[in-house]
């Protein structure tokens, strides 16, 4: 399976701010997804990152909250602007396998606190 | 709409004991299934998975699954419970047309005591 990291791995940021998450891959992978998992809760889709295009966000999920980028296929960017206390979550990108499209594997996440 | 459902919030078991965490779906079309689990403060860690073939598929750490259609159940099993399978774990679903969207159940927690 793909070797995910995450940048930064946890982060206390101020109400108001932005933080972008980096995802980094050590091999070339077809899809790249973005998940949220709030305080005691279950994972939610928020968008699947689309290498060389825009970025297609599941229900309840919009661009201007939460813009992603991919510009290549190793390396995928999630940014959570505006940040509010509900924004507080773990964030974990995921990546399909090579042997299967539905199988994903997942980074160790970023646990953001917005204070 | 697609659903996975874990009925036990928190499953207590004995080590050396056999464990069980339930799963269920509703999905339209065929189901991918899958189980994830989540030590503390560290990432999703992939289990096993179904996706064809026998019902009763084998994974990482000793676990196991056995899918059954009839039931729309995964449920996991292990024969002899450890304490360090304590963790939280997730089922996870997928179909065909849903572009490799997961939708995860809500979690059960497993304890495992000595």
């Amino acid at each position: 399976s793909a070797v995910i990291s995450q940048k930064p791995s946890r982060d206390i940021c101020q109400r108001g701010t932005s933080l972008t998450i980096q995802c980094q891959v050590d091999s070339q992978v077809t899809m790249m997804f973005w998940y949220r998992q709030q305080p005691g809760q279950s994972l939610t889709l928020i968008a699947t990152a689309n290498q060389g295009s825009e970025a297609t966000y599941e229900s309840g999920f919009v661009i201007d909250k939460f813009p992603i980028s991919r510009p290549n296929l190793t390396f995928s960017t999630l940014t959570v602007s505006n940040m509010s206390p509900e924004d507080s979550s773990i964030y974990l990108c995921s990546v399909t396998g090579s042997g299967s499209v539905y199988e994903q594997y997942f980074g160790p996440g970023t646990r953001l606190t917005v204070t | 709409a697609q659903s996975v459902a874990q009925p036990e919030d928190q499953v207590n078991v004995a080590e050396g004991n056999p464990l069980t965490v339930k799963c269920t779906y509703s999905v339209s079309g065929n189901p991918y299934l899958f189980w994830y689990v989540q030590y503390p403060n560290r990432g999703l860690q992939f289990l096993l998975k179904y996706i064809t073939g026998d019902n009763l598929v084998k994974g990482s750490y000793g676990f196991e699954a056995e899918f059954n259609k009839s039931q729309t159940s995964f449920h996991l099993k292990k024969p002899s419970a450890l304490v360090s399978d304590s963790a939280l774990y997730f089922c996870a679903v997928i179909t065909y047309n849903q572009g490799g969207k997961l939708i995860f159940g809500q979690g059960t927690e497993l304890s495992v005591k000595p």
